[in-house]
Parts: structure tokens; C-alpha cells; sequence
């Protein structure tokens, strides 16, 4: 997990207003994800990316949308139709779609105000 | 679609006490994840079991899958003030993806 970064650390937002959160890995893996953790709560999957310039929704994609544009980037963006967006924002990648193990980035902690 | 549960969701211990947590399928896997998150941080990947009725052990961790391979279990022996945390198993989805239980939160009381 050491290959991935994510910023910021902590968010603040104003309902209403859209944030991007950034997630880059120089591991050269082609897979990456985007989780959502919610207190006391697993992972919930909301977009993943197998290859550049290609991205899935996932479980709960409502209110979220995302780029692949460079095999090392993968930002998200919450939007203002997300309605309960305050959570851990997890991003993770992996080798490759078929790989096994995926390393994690260190979070980003999205508060609503 | 594919889903595990485990158990227990939390778990309080005596320092030196033994620990375990469980994870349940309804499906054959094909493999298992296990996962430490320590208290604001990010999922660490600990172990992979793929073969019926593996075992592997990581110093005071041992990690067990099932021998139909639909469940798996993570023990720790004698547990120590770092091994806080919360504990998850999770399983590979059909899109590369990982299907995460719900986890175990592990609190050590010294």
C-alpha cells in the first residue's frame, strides 16, 4: 500500500458544493477502486477502473462519478445529488483485474457541514 | 450477488486472551482475504487462503479455510494491546472487485 496516495487527508464540504478526491498509485497496476466505509460498516464499492480510459459503477455510484484518464490516476468526485456523502473514502488498486491482493491508500475523511 | 458474513461484530478482550472471528459463505469460493484496519487507518492485507482446509500461521495468527471452502476463520492467540483493530475477511466479486464482511472490531484491554 505504500505505492498509493489519496489527498486530502480530511475534507470539508458545504452541502451543495461538488469535491474531487485524488488517488494516485506508481505501482503500474492497471486495476483500481474506490471504496466507501461508513462507521461500524465494511466496504462498499462505488467505481473501479480495469484499464485506462474504462471505468464500472459499483455498488452505490449514485452521486459519485470518476475519471481514468492516466493508468496512475483515479479521482472521484462527489457531487451534490450524493446524499449522505460523509464517510471514509477508500482507494485501492491491484496488479490487474485477475490479480488477488489490492493495496490501499491511506483514506480521505469527507465531512458535510 | 455474493456475500459473506462474519461474526462476531465486536469482540472485547483481556490483554492475553485469545480472539476469533469468523466469515461465512453461502457459495464455494475460490479464495479468501483477510484484512487489518487499525483504528483510523486503511485495510492492510494480511493473508490469502486459496486451498480446501488451509492453514497458515503468521506468529500468533492463525487463519483457517473451511474445507468445502465456504467459510474461514482468523485466530489470534494471546492478544496483545497492538493487535487493535478491526479484522475483515473479504472475497473476490465478479468484476476483480473484493466483497468486504462487515469486519470484527478487536479491543484489547490491558
Amino acid at each position: 500500500d505504500g505505492g498509493i496516495t489519496q489527498s486530502p487527508k480530511y475534507l470539508f464540504r458545504k452541502e451543495g458544493q461538488n469535491v474531487t478526491l485524488s488517488c494516485e498509485q506508481n505501482l503500474n497496476h492497471d486495476a483500481m477502486y474506490w471504496y466507501r466505509q461508513d462507521p461500524g460498516q465494511g466496504l462498499r464499492l462505488i467505481y473501479y477502473s480495469q484499464i485506462v480510459n474504462d471505468f464500472q459503477k459499483g455498488d452505490i455510484a449514485e452521486g459519485y462519478s470518476v475519471s481514468r484518464e492516466k493508468k496512475e490516476s483515479f479521482p472521484l468526485t462527489v457531487t451534490s445529488a450524493q446524499k449522505n456523502p460523509t464517510a471514509f473514502y477508500l482507494c485501492a488498486s491491484k496488479r490487474s483485474a485477475g490479480g488477488d491482493t489490492q493495496y490501499f491508500g491511506p483514506g480521505t475523511r469527507l465531512t458535510v457541514l | 450477488g455474493q456475500q459473506v458474513m462474519q461474526i462476531p461484530q465486536y469482540q472485547h478482550v483481556q490483554e492475553g486472551e485469545d480472539f476469533t472471528t469468523y466469515c461465512n459463505s453461502s457459495t464455494t469460493l475460490s479464495n479468501i482475504q483477510w484484512y487489518k484496519q487499525r483504528p483510523g487507518g486503511h485495510p492492510v492485507f494480511l493473508i490469502q487462503l486459496v486451498k480446501s482446509g488451509e492453514v497458515k500461521k503468521q506468529k500468533r495468527l492463525t487463519f483457517q479455510f473451511g474445507e468445502a471452502k465456504k467459510n474461514s476463520s482468523l485466530h489470534i492467540t494471546a492478544t496483545q494491546t497492538t493487535d487493535v483493530g478491526t479484522y475483515f475477511c473479504a472475497v473476490g466479486g465478479s468484476q476483480g472487485n473484493l466483497i468486504f464482511g462487515k469486519g470484527t472490531k478487536l479491543s484489547v484491554k490491558p
